[in-house]
């Protein structure tokens, strides 16, 4: 069974990168589609854009100067990095398998999660 | 971008009662249509797909439908785990987007 596995700091200043890492266990990136998610505290969720194996990405144009993610095949790893953040980026971040089923889509594995705030 | 909007915000039900959440979209999206459940702390769980469509191993008592711009999700019969917020999310275009929630409390 595919699990995701998250890390990265929990806190980050303003104005610099939040970083973040999801491992992918019980299966491969290859031949996938992932994406991140974020919920910032007590709302709903925003889509951040996904990245599909092979290192092609589509990014949230509210997100899209200031994001990046990026493939590891040979650690199974996916990443994320938002640079340039505010306060209004404090968010639980998750990663997802984005999952296909032509010509539906949906998240159907998640990560457990990271908390990250913003603060001085 | 396509907005979603979820009626009602949230709502009390007890245990055993069928309860209905809406979801319209702001312009046609066929059956592009999902629905999570996202218990307290933990991260979404992907319920229905295409509109009506069981993810695997998703309980039968969850019955997504509609299309265009009117869904709707039916718990015929809440059970403890379904004390949870729900969101719809449009699959028609990017950015992909959700709904506000509903979020089903105990009576």
């Amino acid at each position: 069974q595919m699990q995701l596995q998250q890390s990265g700091p929990g806190l980050v200043k303003p104005s610099e990168t939040l970083s973040l890492t999801c491992t992918v266990s019980g299966g491969s990136i290859s031949g996938n589609y992932w994406s991140w998610i974020r919920q910032p505290p007590g709302k709903g969720l925003e889509w951040i854009g996904y990245i599909y194996y092979s290192g092609s990405t589509n990014y949230n144009p509210s997100l899209k100067s200031r994001v990046t993610f990026s493939v590891d095949m040979s650690n199974n790893q996916l990443s994320l990095r938002l640079k340039s953040v505010t306060a209004a980026d404090t968010a639980v971040y998750y990663c997802a398998r984005w999952q296909q089923w032509a010509p539906h889509d949906g998240f159907d594995v998640w990560g457990q999660g990271t908390v990250v705030t913003v603060s001085s | 971008d396509i907005q979603m909007t979820q009626s009602p915000s949230s709502l009390s039900a007890s245990l055993g009662d069928r309860v209905t959440i809406s979801c319209r979209a702001s312009q046609s999206i066929s059956s592009y249509l999902n629905w999570y459940r996202q218990k307290p702390g933990k991260a979404p769980e992907l319920l229905i797909y295409g509109a009506y469509t069981l993810q695997s191993e998703v309980p039968s008592r969850f019955r997504g439908s509609g299309s265009g711009t009117g869904f709707t999700l039916t718990i015929s019969s809440l059970q403890p785990e379904d004390f949870a917020t729900y969101y719809c999310q449009q699959t028609y275009s990017n950015p992909r987007t959700f709904g506000q929630g509903t979020k089903v409390e105990i009576k």
